[in-house]
């Protein structure tokens, strides 16, 4: 198993430019969530989901978006990157049956120039 | 809205010692979770150890125990004989049962580096 994995590892966009971040997870969780992380803090939730064709606001999802067509991806789009979405993303996915455990992918990279 | 405190954003031991990181939460919740996850240089995280609020026995899992003091609202990682590649990046989080979709809240994390 691959477990939770993530495409890209490191993007460098423009301002203003769009890009969409894929997460994968072959253990068949219900659950999703993206965070970020900003140096010096802990992970803020973006986005998450509890199951195909559903999607939430976490703590910080302004100029982010999300989908979720199929129960083994979780998709995050910025439509109009800035500076300040400069910060490592990462995905997470985890069941209920499982403890709540969440397991994370490595991170995407994102500098937003 | 619940909120996860690590007081001490660096701390370091040495190889085969024990260190232990502190963790406080504020919740109105009976039912909850706690966890701690371990970010090594590499990034990916992984959980360490995991604790459920209604169990009173501690967690243990090799050489990581926890400290739980519900009353307290106190959530301790203790490490014994530390090893070189526990160096990382220590977050400990907070999910209340059931509810809510299995999100956690964070903390800021506490660094640790284990010297030679």
């Amino acid at each position: 198993n691959a477990g939770v994995t993530q495409t890209p590892k490191f993007r460098v966009l423009k301002t203003g430019q769009s890009m969409t971040l894929l997460c994968a997870q072959d253990m068949n969780h219900e659950y999703m969530y993206w965070y970020r992380q900003d140096p010096g803090m802990g992970l803020r939730l973006i986005h998450y989901s509890v199951g195909e064709g559903t999607t939430a606001k976490g703590e910080v999802p302004d100029g982010y978006n999300v989908s979720r067509l199929k129960k083994q991806n979780f998709l995050l789009g910025l439509e109009s990157a800035a500076p300040s979405q400069t910060s490592v993303y990462f995905c997470a996915s985890s069941r209920p049956q499982a403890g709540y455990t969440q397991y994370f992918g490595p991170g995407t990279r994102l500098t937003v120039l | 809205a619940q909120t996860v405190t690590q007081s001490q954003p660096e701390m370091s031991v040495q190889e085969a010692e024990t260190v232990t990181l502190s963790c406080t939460y504020d919740t109105s919740e009976n039912n909850y979770y706690l966890f701690w996850y371990k970010q090594p240089p590499s990034r990916q995280m992984i959980l360490v150890i995991r604790q459920e609020a209604y169990k009173q026995q501690n967690a243990t899992e090799n050489r990581f125990s926890v400290n739980f003091q519900k009353a307290a609202k106190s959530f301790s990682l203790k490490i014994s004989d530390s090893q070189l590649g526990d160096t990382a990046m220590y977050f400990c989080a907070f999910m209340v049962s059931n509810t809510n979709a299995g999100k956690s809240t964070f903390g800021d994390g506490t660094t640790l580096t284990v010297k030679p």
